[in-house]
């Protein structure tokens, strides 16, 4: 079955970047779309980008542009997004998500000093 | 960006009851391809999104007859009948017709 494991929680101070990490099991890693979605305490739900592990290609919202990057490691059937020069707006959790089917359990990040 | 509306932000059903939530798009979601990329998902308390409507109608993998989607160009609705206790959470509609994919508001069901 299909199964995404996402990395632990987060404290980062402001300024500082974090990577986390989305591990794929029970499909052929490669052949989809890894999406990754923004949810901040009490708010909706905010799409942030794709990656297509397969060959790398990525397609990010624009207002997350410079501050996500998506990367995939093929030989551990792992995807990353690292976020950097955190603020406090960038505390919220954060899915993982086979083309937007299969979710991951999420990872919170909270930025604070 | 597209903009979705869904109303009602909240709703009380009774056990047993249905429910129906309206997800209303600023654009056609209507792809060049002919085909309508609007889904719903339930947020359980504590938990990530599930699927549980793909393309305006179709129900996932494992999800009960009880769900069913509708509409189309602009206007979707989800309605849940016979609601049962598991089905208390956050419904959203999501659009990925166009680009980026954008969330609805999300409509809180809770029981009366």
């Amino acid at each position: 079955q299909v199964q995404l494991q996402q990395s632990g929680a987060e404290l980062v101070k402001p300024g500082s970047s974090v990577k986390i990490s989305c591990k794929a099991s029970g499909y052929t890693f490669t052949s989809y779309d890894m999406h990754w979605i923004k949810q901040q305490p009490g708010n909706g739900l905010e799409w942030i980008g794709w990656i297509y592990p397969g060959n790398g290609n990525t397609k990010y919202n624009q207002k997350f542009n410079g501050k996500a990057t998506l990367t995939a490691d093929k030989s551990s059937s792992t995807a990353y997004m690292q976020l950097s020069s955190l603020t406090s707006e960038d505390s919220a959790v954060y899915f993982c998500a086979r083309e937007l089917g299969y979710w991951g359990q999420g990872v919170m990040v909270t930025v604070s000093s | 960006d597209v903009v979705l509306t869904q109303t009602p932000v909240s709703l009380l059903i009774s056990l047993g009851g249905q429910a129906s939530i309206s997800c209303r798009s600023s654009q056609s979601l209507v792809h060049s391809n002919g085909n309508t990329y609007l889904h719903w998902y339930l947020q359980k308390p504590g938990q990530s999104p599930q699927l549980l409507i793909y393309q305006v109608s179709n129900r996932f993998s494992g999800i009960p007859d009880r769900f069913s989607g509708s509409g189309s160009g602009t206007d979707f609705t989800l309605k849940i009948s016979r609601v049962e206790p598991e089905d208390l959470g956050v419904y959203y509609c999501l659009q990925r017709t166009h680009n980026p994919p954008t969330f609805g508001g999300g409509t809180k069901l809770e029981l009366k």
